[in-house]
């Protein structure tokens, strides 16, 4: 079984627009983190968001937020007010205490920023 | 501080050779990973170091690749008798071994096999 899925392969958004990026996950541990990475055309991966599982609160950097469903096992990454920058691949990750701390990475999701 | 380093940037090589890719990661991190991505696609997964224990290696596509850490340090991934299949980016990340610690990722060797 897929350890993090990401079910849309790409997404569009209009500048200045909110868009989510959707992000379910599959462990029985109770210790994990989730984590969002962005990969811009340049290639390398930039870390955007981290939240635990023991964390109560959502998770905010910025423009960015993540949206936590303990019980439904969804992490959504939530981009507010757009901007053109933000075009890229976006990774959803997970690392969990009873794998060493492997971390398992979802197939991506493609987001263009319409301007 | 120095992020995480990979060298060469860029190689090409014939099918048939054997090439070593190098990672520097950040000082103090216990934990190594390596990854391939082919254009356009995810990243999969190829080898785990992290402190003193075995590597986790499930991810090695075949007996031609290995990889060693060196001093809980560098590590280097090799590639014995390169195919065509083989050409991707090679990445690699390190982090603290922590559940919530991030992984920094080195900017990447792109690996042509012609």
């Amino acid at each position: 079984a897929q350890k993090i899925t990401q079910t849309q392969p790409g997404m569009f958004v209009q500048e200045k627009e909110a868009v989510t990026l959707d992000c379910t996950y599959d462990t029985s541990d109770q210790s994990y983190g989730l984590f969002w990475y962005k990969q811009p055309s340049s290639g390398e991966m930039i870390f955007l968001i981290y939240q635990g599982s023991y964390d109560e609160q959502n998770a905010t950097e910025g423009r960015y937020s993540l949206n936590f469903q303990k019980a439904r096992k969804s992490a959504n990454l939530v981009i507010s007010a757009s901007q053109l920058g933000d075009s890229a691949m976006y990774f959803c990750a997970m690392r969990e205490r009873g794998t060493g701390n492997q971390f398992y990475f979802g197939t991506g999701t493609s987001l263009t920023v319409i301007p | 501080g120095a992020g995480v380093s990979q060298s060469p940037s860029n190689k090409v090589t014939e099918k048939g050779k054997d090439v070593e890719l190098r990672c520097d990661p950040i000082s103090g991190h216990t934990a190594l990973y390596w990854y391939r991505q082919s254009l356009g696609q995810g990243l999969e997964f190829l080898i785990y170091f992290q402190g003193n224990s075995a590597p986790d290696k499930s991810g090695l596509p075949s007996d031609r690749f290995s990889a060693e850490r060196t001093g809980g340090s560098v590590s280097t991934l090799t590639i014995q008798r390169t195919q065509q299949e083989d050409s991707a980016v090679y990445l690699c990340a390190s982090s603290l071994g922590a559940t919530r610690d991030t992984q920094y990722f080195g900017p990447g060797t792109r690996l042509t096999v012609l």
